[in-house]
């Protein structure tokens, strides 16, 4: 099976800019959740869907939002970029919500805002 | 909210030897899930072990085993005979009762290097 991937691995962007995020989960997986990583917060959860819809979301500005679609590939926006939102940001797969289940996560998207 | 502590920022060891790696949480639930991810430089997270808060015995995976101390709120990772390909960033994890949802709460990792 493919794993988790996310598009694009690397973006440069300016502050005030927009920018969209891509993850396809592994084939079965309904769940993805997204996670911020960066050396001085470490990983910080953003928001989870499940079946096109947000069960969870993490301490982040409005700015922040995603969707899920029916193939359960999901996106996250982040508006009006500012410094500090450069980060990887991070996208992890599991089988099903509300259960036990091993994420998987995909390779990142590194984003830079110049 | 849950918090995951590691005590460690860095770690080494040599290689063949034993690490063992420190986590602490704290949580008022009871059925719970904790787990370490492996995390090489510039590469992708990748899981090593878990470990459900109802099981008494720990798990191994294996060189990899854990110490879970549920009444202490600890859950620390061994790794046996270390290998260069054992270097990376290390992260414990919390994820809550199987009713919350799948966010995953970690720590800031602990970085263990490998000497040759």
């Amino acid at each position: 099976k493919a794993g988790v991937t996310q598009t694009p691995r690397y973006l440069i962007k300016t502050r005030g800019q927009q920018v969209t995020l891509s993850c396809s989960p592994i084939s079965g997986h309904r769940s993805v959740s997204w996670y911020q990583q960066t050396p001085g917060q470490g990983l910080q959860f953003l928001f989870e869907y499940f079946s096109e819809t947000q069960r969870n979301k993490g301490n982040f500005p409005g700015r922040f939002s995603g969707r899920q679609f029916s193939n359960s590939r999901s996106e996250m926006n982040v508006s009006t970029l500012e410094l500090g939102d450069s980060a990887l940001y991070l996208c992890a797969s599991s089988l099903a919500a509300g259960g036990p289940e091993t994420q998987y996560f995909g390779p990142g998207t590194r984003l830079l805002v110049l | 909210a849950q918090t995951v502590t590691q005590s460690q920022p860095e770690m080494s060891v040599q290689e063949a030897e034993t690490v063992t790696l420190s986590c602490t949480y704290d949580t008022s639930e009871s059925d719970y899930y904790l787990f370490w991810y492996k995390q090489p430089p510039s590469r992708q997270m990748i899981l090593v072990i878990r470990q459900e808060a109802y099981k008494q015995q720990n798990a191994t995976e294996n060189r990899f085993s854990v110490n879970f101390q549920k009444a202490a709120k600890s859950f620390s990772l061994k790794i046996s005979d270390s290998q260069l390909g054992d270097a990376a960033m290390y992260f414990c994890a919390y994820l809550g009762p199987p009713n919350t949802g799948n966010q995953f709460y970690f720590g800031t990792g602990t970085s263990l290097t490998v000497i040759p």
